[in-house]
């Protein structure tokens, strides 16, 4: 049974297009994140939501939009995709607010593809 | 803000060598530190977490250790395989985690 789990697993789309990752946790966990992992394989932290309400922001464009509907979703939605997006986004959830605190867990990931 | 380092980038091993990556953060402000594997196109897999009050953690053939006050942590991998062949990237944080660019490892069997 996936712990955190995330979809799709591939997208490509054209530049100019609107368009959502899903991600899902049943670990119970109050905190989920999205991260972006680009071409030389760096990972940074997007966004970090808490029980709903967002407590992380990074730098990130406003084209990026996360949205929770509830503590156990955490979806990414994307306006007016450019190249620069391509890159493979992660979804982690923890137990504690800080993710430093607990032991994070990730999903799979989502390879985005702007051509 | 953070900034992790791991190093080598890259290592090649032959099978059942023991091995030790690297990793080095800048703020010991941490409340714990994360070793993860990333196999290639695959997520990260959660390996070892060390809390900031812990020196070490072990699981079976891993050993990670943390010394917060140097700013360093490494991961000992005993009688490596070449299931072993991935990424691996630490990370260590506060309110999030900032991960290292990952070491590459190779096991030649």
């Amino acid at each position: 049974d996936t712990a955190v789990s995330q979809t799709p697993k591939y997208l490509v789309t054209q530049m100019g297009n609107d368009k959502s990752i899903k991600c899902e946790q049943n670990l119970g966990h109050d905190t989920m994140y999205w991260y972006k992992q680009d071409s030389k394989k760096f990972l940074k932290i997007m966004f970090s939501y808490n029980n709903k309400e967002l407590i992380i922001n990074e730098t990130v464009p406003n084209r990026f939009s996360p949205k929770s509907p509830d503590k156990a979703h955490l979806n990414l939605h994307i306006n007016s995709l450019e190249l620069g997006d391509s890159a493979v986004y992660f979804c982690a959830s923890s137990q504690d607010r800080g993710q430093g605190g607990t032991e994070a867990f990730f999903g799979q990931g989502t390879r985005l593809t702007v051509v | 803000k953070q900034e992790v380092t791991q190093i080598p980038a890259a290592l090649s091993v032959p099978e059942g060598e023991n091995l030790v990556l690297n990793c080095s953060f800048t703020d010991s402000a941490i409340y714990n530190l994360q070793w993860f594997r990333q196999d290639p196109g695959k997520g990260l897999t959660s390996l070892l977490l060390i809390q900031s009050s812990q020196r070490e953690q072990t699981s079976g053939r891993l050993n990670a250790s943390l010394d917060k006050s140097s700013g360093r942590s490494t991961l000992y991998i005993a009688a490596s395989q070449p299931g072993d062949s991935a990424t691996y990237l630490c990370a260590t944080g506060a309110n999030n985690l900032f991960f290292g660019t990952g070491t590459r490892l190779t096991v030649i069997p």
